[in-house]
């Protein structure tokens, strides 16, 4: 059992270049996110996915798209990097049909930097 | 607007205790979150509070007061490998966390 993945490690990146960030659990949790997190700010939520099928915008969304055709993949698409993107980018998915805590489970993270 | 405040950095002794403090201010209360991060590595999830008073959990103890809008997070018999940043989080009514920066926890000798 992998619990949450995420492809590429790490990247470098041209501004202006299209990326595509993945992110695959095999938990069948139904909720799933993408953070970024930057020296001295907390993680900040990019896109969230409450179902497959749906999602929705987090705090800071201008410069990302998301896509959620199915519960295991949540791919986080860079339409056109800018030179702020650089950062180290989390995918994260909880269970929130559970009970319980509905924890976040994090991916190992994506660090992005773009020249 | 939302807020979770947490002190940037805080040394301890190995063996010791240390208190990582939390006051949040946020538009509605689902749960507050503990998690772990080693640098370089992912967020592990330590503890969780919805209700006021101590939530204890082997070596580290969680505690919560609503009213003031305050968490701490309470680590005993402290090990060299506690060394690692603590991030603090609180569900807000959309049911989304919102994260402080964290706290850097470093351990000495």
């Amino acid at each position: 059992i992998a619990g949450i993945t995420q492809a590429p490690t790490s990247q470098i990146l041209a501004a202006g270049r299209r990326m595509t960030l993945r992110c695959t659990q095999d938990m069948r949790h139904n909720a799933m996110y993408w953070y970024r997190q930057d020296l001295g700010l907390g993680l900040r939520l990019i896109h969230y996915s409450n179902t497959a099928g749906t999602t929705g915008k987090g705090e800071v969304p201008d410069g990302y798209s998301v896509s959620r055709a199915n519960t295991d993949d949540f791919p986080l698409t860079l339409a056109s990097a800018v030179p702020s993107q650089t950062s180290v980018y989390f995918c994260a998915s909880s269970d929130l049909a559970g009970g319980g805590y509905n924890e976040q489970f994090f991916g190992p993270g994506t660090r992005l930097t773009v020249l | 607007g939302q807020n979770i405040d947490q002190p940037t950095e805080m040394t301890a002794t190995e063996g010791a205790i240390v208190q990582i403090n939390c006051t949040y201010q946020t538009s509605g209360f689902n749960g507050l979150f503990w998690y772990q991060q080693h640098a370089g590595e992912a967020p592990t999830f330590l503890s969780y509070n919805v209700l006021d008073g101590l939530e204890e959990k082997g070596r580290f103890s969680s505690f919560l007061s609503r009213s003031k809008g305050y968490s701490y997070l309470l680590l005993k018999e402290l090990q060299m490998k506690d060394s690692a940043s603590y991030l603090c989080a609180v569900r807000d009514s959309d049911y989304q966390l919102i994260w402080g920066a964290g706290t850097k926890l470093i351990i000495k000798p």
